[in-house]
């Protein structure tokens, strides 16, 4: 059946350091994404989102990338932070929305 | 602008019993959006609500069910609670629905006994 899923549980970085975080998804319907991050206790905070006309959307020190031939997103942020350790979680939209198991973001200090 | 509230924060219940949980949108989002969260299944969809009508509907049984009034604060009702409905309930709201950005609110922890 289609899923949205994502390649790797956890993830931990150097503080500074570059993150990317991975998603694939099944369902060439779907039109929107979106990553969100997820703080212990806190419902998702949308980071950024892309839709698929588009193949790239940077916003501040996070950049989406969307290969739709391979059904592949991406999450990369930059230097990042200890105020960046979380959850993250991909979604995708079509006519509901469905999200990934999450990566857990821990960074180094 | 305030953002999404939900309550009750917390709640107990259990087998049997029915429970009720409410969400305010921000102001001028007509649609909410209802999630469960629980380890296991991770985030699933539940329903969205727009303009007081159901638009869409995720892979749940009738037990769930849930209302939006015309001020866009909605309910969701859950009857005949089971130990696997333990979870966090989660609301969203946009201005157009699941394909907006959506803004969430900080969840209702229910726990089934």
């Amino acid at each position: 059946g289609e899923s949205v899923g994502l390649h790797l549980p956890t993830l931990s970085v150097q503080e500074g350091d570059n993150s990317i975080i991975n998603c694939a998804y099944s369902n060439s319907a779907s039109d929107y994404f979106i990553w969100y991050k997820q703080e212990s206790g806190k419902g998702p905070q949308f980071i950024i989102d892309i839709r698929s006309n588009m193949d790239k959307r940077q916003g501040q020190r996070v950049t989406v990338l969307l290969n739709k031939t391979v059904k592949h997103l991406s999450l990369q942020i930059a230097a990042t932070q200890p105020g960046d350790s979380a959850v993250y979680f991909c979604a995708e939209s079509s006519n509901d929305m469905r999200f990934g198991a999450g990566t857990r973001l821990t960074v180094k200090p | 602008k305030a953002g999404v509230t939900q309550t009750p924060r917390y709640l107990i219940k259990t087998r049997g019993q029915q429970v009720t949980l409410s969400c305010s949108p921000i102001s001028g989002h007509r649609s909410v959006s209802w999630y469960q969260q629980t380890p296991g299944q991770g985030l699933q969809f539940l329903f969205e609500y727009f303009s007081e009508t159901q638009r869409n509907k995720g892979n749940f049984p009738g037990r769930f069910s849930g209302r939006q009034f015309s001020n866009s604060r909605s309910e969701m009702n859950v009857s005949t609670l089971e130990l696997g409905d333990s979870a966090l309930y989660l609301c969203a709201s946009s201005l157009g629905g699941t394909d907006y950005e959506q803004y969430f609110g900080p969840g209702t922890r229910l726990t089934v006994t």
